[in-house]
């Protein structure tokens, strides 16, 4: 199994450019998660998609948009990047929402000029 | 409002010198508490939940307990290996994300 994939690893946008970040899992889990991950700060949760055809904001969702492909996959969306979306993305996923471990994939590092 | 802080913020150790990570928090009704090991350039790596007080989980030289306020990640006989961030999770009982603290970062030199 490998758990939880993400592409791509390392991106550089310019500011106002789009991209997609992609994340996939192979362990039928219902529940997945983007967080961003920033210098002397915790990680903090974007969107999460509780189940298959479900999205829900977290705490930092605004410039950002997702996507519950099928129950393996779920991406995130940036429209129009600014520098403060600079950071380093990870997905994880979960076998239900509540009290269950999540499981984290190995993140992409995105730099916005 | 939900809170996690870790302390210390870095901790150096030598080879077999065991001490322990504190995580206290604040959060209106705790659903389960999760320690994470993250490496540079990687995603956190599971480590343990815990779901109420009292409650022990152990795992190789790592052993991890809880507390109504904290809790403690001990680590007996630390190798270089061990060196790593530590991070600290606690899911509200009215929520699904995971409010994570800033991390202990830990090196342990031969």
């Amino acid at each position: 199994n490998a758990g939880v994939t993400q592409t791509p690893k390392f991106q550089v946008l310019k500011t106002g450019q789009s991209m997609t970040l992609q994340c996939a899992q192979d362990m039928n889990h219902n529940s997945m998660y983007w967080y961003r991950q920033d210098p002397g700060m915790g990680l903090r949760l974007i969107y999460y998609s509780a189940s298959e055809g479900t999205t829900d904001k977290g705490e930092v969702p605004n410039g950002y948009n997702v996507s519950r492909l099928n129950k393996r996959e779920f991406s995130l969306r940036l429209e129009s990047a600014a520098p403060s979306q600079t950071s380093v993305y990870f997905c994880a996923s979960s076998e239900a929402s509540a009290a269950d471990t999540q499981y984290f994939g190995p993140g992409t590092r995105l730099t916005v000029l | 409002e939900d809170q996690v802080t870790q302390s210390p913020e870095a901790l150096r150790l030598q080879e077999g010198e065991s001490s322990s990570l504190n995580c206290s928090y604040t959060v209106s009704g705790l659903r389960g508490l999760f320690w994470y090991r993250q490496d540079p350039g990687k995603g956190p790596e599971f480590l343990f939940t815990l779901y109420s007080a009292g409650e022990e989980k152990e795992k190789e030289r790592l052993k991890a307990t809880l507390t109504k306020k904290e809790s403690f990640l001990h680590i007996t006989a630390p190798k270089p290996e061990d060196s790593a961030t530590y991070l600290c999770a606690v899911q509200a009982s009215r929520g699904y994300a995971l409010n994570f603290g800033k991390g202990t970062s830990l090196l342990v030199t031969p």
